[in-house]
């Protein structure tokens, strides 16, 4: 079966703090692609990262940064110095050719940045 | 920028009546998903299309239908809304794979009273 699971449903984070948003997935497919979300307060989920199961080379853009372990079965999500516009939800999401192309959504993190 | 649009951004309707959302995507997308968000359960797939004039149930669809006449337009239709199917509508394109990056409209928050 596959699964996606964010365990940390809130996190609170005071403005400039590193936080890092936890992802652990399930599948047996040996081919795969892990994603990224975010959820702003007005609703639209945006894209931020894909990965796919071959590439493990973690990833920065700017204050945010990705590591990608496949012995841990994880792809957790680093935002360094924090900002008040960061507060969103978070969703982690798996795909594979053998779901037919339905994302796999982990329930979320919802993430407060205070100032 | 790929740009997916729908209708409304909030909608009322009464129980019983016919509800129509609408998808636009600009980026000539082959594929097309309509997902519905509650606290608690998440993101739940209604329905997808892969092609013109073709559907598929997602994990959801009791009590909706859909319409894809057009490569770039996905409706959704609530035959007749019940005030369960209150809730966030979510609608997505990707490209061309399954497996390829899906890119997902503002939502519409529906209430069915």
């Amino acid at each position: 079966a596959q699964k996606v699971t964010q365990a940390q449903t809130e996190i609170s984070v005071v403005e400039k703090e590193d936080v890092t948003l936890d992802c652990v997935y399930e599948t047996r497919d040996t081919t795969y692609y892990l994603f990224w979300y975010k959820q702003p307060p007005s609703g639209e989920l945006v894209f931020l990262i894909r990965r796919n199961s071959f590439d493990e080379q973690n990833e920065i853009s700017g204050r945010y940064s990705w590591n990608f372990q496949k012995s841990t079965s994880s792809f957790n999500f680093t935002i360094t110095a924090s900002q008040v516009v960061d507060s969103a939800v978070y969703f982690c999401a798996l795909i594979t050719y053998n779901q037919g192309g339905k994302l796999i959504f982990g329930q979320g993190t919802e993430l407060s940045v205070k100032p | 920028d790929v740009k997916v649009t729908q209708s409304s951004r909030y909608l009322v309707k009464r129980t019983g009546e016919k509800v129509f959302l609408e998808c636009v995507q600009d980026m000539d997308h082959e594929n097309m998903f309509w997902y519905r968000q509650d606290p608690g359960l998440g993101l739940r797939l209604i329905y997808f299309s892969y092609d013109v004039k073709m559907k598929e149930k997602g994990d959801i669809p009791e009590g909706y239908s859909v319409s894809r006449e057009k490569k770039e337009r996905f409706s959704l239709i609530l035959e007749s809304a019940s005030t369960n199917q209150t809730s966030m509508y979510l609608c997505a394109s990707s490209p061309d794979r399954a497996i390829d990056t899906q890119y997902f409209g503002p939502g519409t928050r529906l209430t069915v009273l």
